[in-house]
């Protein structure tokens, strides 16, 4: 089975840190993605990776970054955490483009 | 709007009952996938159908897709207690590197 494991389920920060989200996947899928999840608005892309190295921004980049050193890890990072960035962070892994995704299990991240 | 929007937004049965769940999208897609999520954790895929299918079954899951509509629906046959999520339809577009979910119906089956 496909495990995708995100480093945190509950994250609490201040305004203003610096935060890593990690996510490992152990199914050697080339694709991988971050979304967030908020109340009534869905799923919202944030970034994505279809090769180590390589990445793309989603439609709500802003405030974010990503890294891929290694195939089996994405790793999201807030600059400047604010407020606004409270939210469930849900990481994804596919083998192919139009495939089925592969979900971790969500980080819920509170900042204050 | 966006794409891949799903109707009812909620929906409350009884256990045993059958549950369906519509979804409407607005472009051309390669295929239509669905996703149920439990309260707090990850998206599970549940199923996909292409576009050149019209109807597909895993277990107590029916989805139909109508490519003349834009539109998919998912029936859960005799509905249980351990049913009750969230449930999403979402269409990969751009590659596949790009995929709109709805906002999701959430189904609360009542034992």
């Amino acid at each position: 089975d496909v495990k995708v494991t995100q480093s945190s389920r509950y994250l609490v920060k201040r305004t203003g840190e610096k935060v890593f989200l990690e996510c490992v996947q152990d199914m050697d899928h080339e694709n991988m993605f971050w979304y967030r999840q908020d109340p009534g608005l869905g799923l919202r892309l944030i970034y994505f990776s279809y090769d180590v190295k390589m990445k793309e921004k989603g439609d709500i980049p802003e405030g974010y970054s990503v890294s891929r050193e290694k195939k089996e890890r994405f790793s999201l990072i807030l600059e400047s955490a604010s407020t606004n960035q409270t939210s469930m962070y849900l990481c994804a892994s596919t083998h192919e483009g139009y495939n089925e995704q592969f979900f971790g299990p969500g980080t819920r991240l509170t900042v204050l | 709007s966006q794409q891949g929007e799903e109707d009812p937004q909620a929906l409350s049965i009884q256990e045993g009952e059958n549950a369906t769940m519509n979804c409407s999208y607005k472009t051309s897609i390669n295929n239509l996938q669905w996703y149920r999520q439990n309260s707090g954790r990850g998206l599970v895929h549940l199923i996909l159908i292409r576009s050149n299918e019209r109807e597909k079954h895993s277990g107590r899951l029916r989805v139909t897709l109508d490519t003349s509509k834009k539109s998919s629906s998912l029936l859960i046959t005799a509905s249980r207690a351990a049913d009750t999520a969230s449930y999403f339809c979402a269409t990969p577009y751009t590659g596949g590197f790009k995929t709109i979910f709805g906002a999701g119906t959430r189904l609360f089956v009542k034992a």
